[in-house]
């Protein structure tokens, strides 16, 4: 299936631990985002890379460090785990233009204890 | 930067009956307007988009409109379905930039 990948779905984890969520996608798209969902479902943009580059940065604790090895892999690594980082992570793709689809993945489901 | 307002943030309507969100946005430079529809559990999905040089756009049972003098857009939902029941998220977005600014949610429950 070609989709956006994310692993793992469900993440529960103590405070001040450290945590990576992985990101695949095998669209041949060359963008990738990090979005945060909050409890009230709001929807935010954190990181976004093209081409394996830094494009947007949104005010993210320096906690939050995006690697991309490759362009259609995506990685979020969490230092020092708080509790307001509950949340469900999405990562996204889409070919680098104004009008392109983003396509989503299956979330995960971040508890911090 | 953009700021995207949704409303409502729920609704309830019956079997066949008709529902509509509405958008505002605050950048005129915004030109690309995506809905989203989220089911439980999962990711966001496209379900429609509209371009600024266009007023409406039609896919089967859902609209788009679109007022950029008034900088506001809607989704319309006719003949709503039991499936038509999760949380719809409007967005907009400039030209340049792939930066995506979603409003905060619909949540639709179409009562059988």
């Amino acid at each position: 299936d070609t989709a956006v990948s994310q692993t793992p779905k469900y993440l529960v984890t103590q405070m001040g631990n450290d945590k990576s969520i992985k990101c695949e996608q095998n669209l041949g798209h060359d963008t990738m985002y990090w979005y945060k969902q909050d409890s009230k479902k709001f929807l935010k943009i954190m990181f976004s890379y093209n081409n394996k580059e830094l494009i947007i940065n949104e005010t993210v604790p320096n906690r939050f460090s995006p690697k991309s090895p490759d362009k259609a892999h995506l990685n979020l690594h969490i230092n020092s785990l708080e509790l307001g980082d509950s949340a469900v992570y999405f990562c996204a793709s889409n070919q680098a233009s104004s009008y392109n689809e983003q396509f989503f993945g299956p979330g995960t489901r971040l508890t911090v204890l | 930067g953009e700021n995207v307002e949704q409303h409502p943030s729920t609704l309830s309507v019956q079997e066949g009956d008709s529902a509509v969100i509405k958008c505002t946005y605050s950048d005129s430079a915004s030109n690309y307007f995506p809905w989203y529809k989220q089911e439980l559990g999962k990711g966001p999905q496209l379900i429609i988009d509209i371009r600024s040089n266009v007023g409406e756009k039609k896919d089967q049972r859902i609209a788009v409109t679109l007022n950029k003098t008034a900088k506001h857009f809607s989704l319309h939902i006719t003949e709503t379905q039991p499936e038509d029941s999760a949380v719809y998220f409007c967005a907009a977005i400039k030209a340049a930039g792939n930066k995506l600014t979603f409003g905060g949610g619909t949540r639709v429950l179409v009562k059988p």
